[in-house]
């Protein structure tokens, strides 16, 4: 079984430019995260999607930040412009549903250095 | 609300030794609790989880029991292997809220041959 595809797996931009990730799911998965971990911390929840709808997004900044995911497949997460602190690794994790949130899986990650 | 904490710093153990890291949660509501593992260049992974007080999760010779007494669900492994080097994560999930798994901040644990 295919895993979670995240990709570029790198990005070095400067501040105030802008970026995209790309995430596809588990095959089937209706759940799709993104999360961001800061070096040193634990991941957190930027946007929850269940199929192409939002289920939560209250950690998400979204004066820069923006994802979709039209089709309820595949997800794209935005950030535009990028400032310093947005250096970070972002993951994405899909699950069957809602109800099993706590057994993500995850993809590779995707790591976002801004100069 | 719902938070983790995770024992401060690195751990650097040989192999063989024992291992212990300590998590400790706040939750409103009845939360189920799991330990994630990312090892080198990988995504986090589902180690094991508890979802009930009195539980015990347990998988690749590690387990951890969900103490609702002492809010705790350390992870330990009687004798580790250099392949055991990796991050590892606690966090708690509740139903309802959207179902939100919060992450502790992670510890490091390397074992040297």
């Amino acid at each position: 079984e295919a895993g979670v595809a995240q990709s570029p797996r790198y990005k070095i931009i400067e501040k105030r430019q802008s970026v995209a990730f790309w995430c596809n799911p588990i095959s089937g998965h209706a759940t799709l995260y993104w999360y961001q971990q800061i070096l040193g911390q634990g991941p957190k929840l930027l946007i929850q999607f269940q199929n192409n709808g939002v289920v939560d997004d209250s950690q998400l900044p979204k004066d820069r930040f923006s994802a979709e995911r039209l089709k309820g497949v595949d997800s794209t997460l935005k950030i535009q412009p990028a400032k310093l602190e947005d250096s970070a690794v972002y993951l994405c994790a899909s699950s069957f549903r809602e109800s099993l949130a706590g057994e993500l899986f995850f993809g590779e990650g995707s790591r976002l250095t801004v100069l | 609300g719902n938070s983790v904490t995770q024992m401060e710093g690195p751990v650097t153990l040989s192999e063989e030794a024992f291992l212990t890291i300590n998590c400790t949660y706040t939750a409103t509501g009845y939360p189920s609790l799991f330990w994630y593992v990312q090892y080198p260049g990988e995504g986090l992974q589902l180690l094991l989880k508890a979802t009930k007080a009195d539980d015990k999760g347990s998988n690749k010779g590690f387990e951890a029991t969900y103490r609702k007494e002492t809010t705790s669900f350390h992870l330990e492994k009687g004798s580790v292997q250099v392949s055991d080097s990796a991050v590892y994560f606690c966090a708690l999930s509740t139903f309802g809220g959207n179902n939100r798994l919060a992450f502790g901040k992670g510890n490091q644990v390397v074992v040297i041959p």
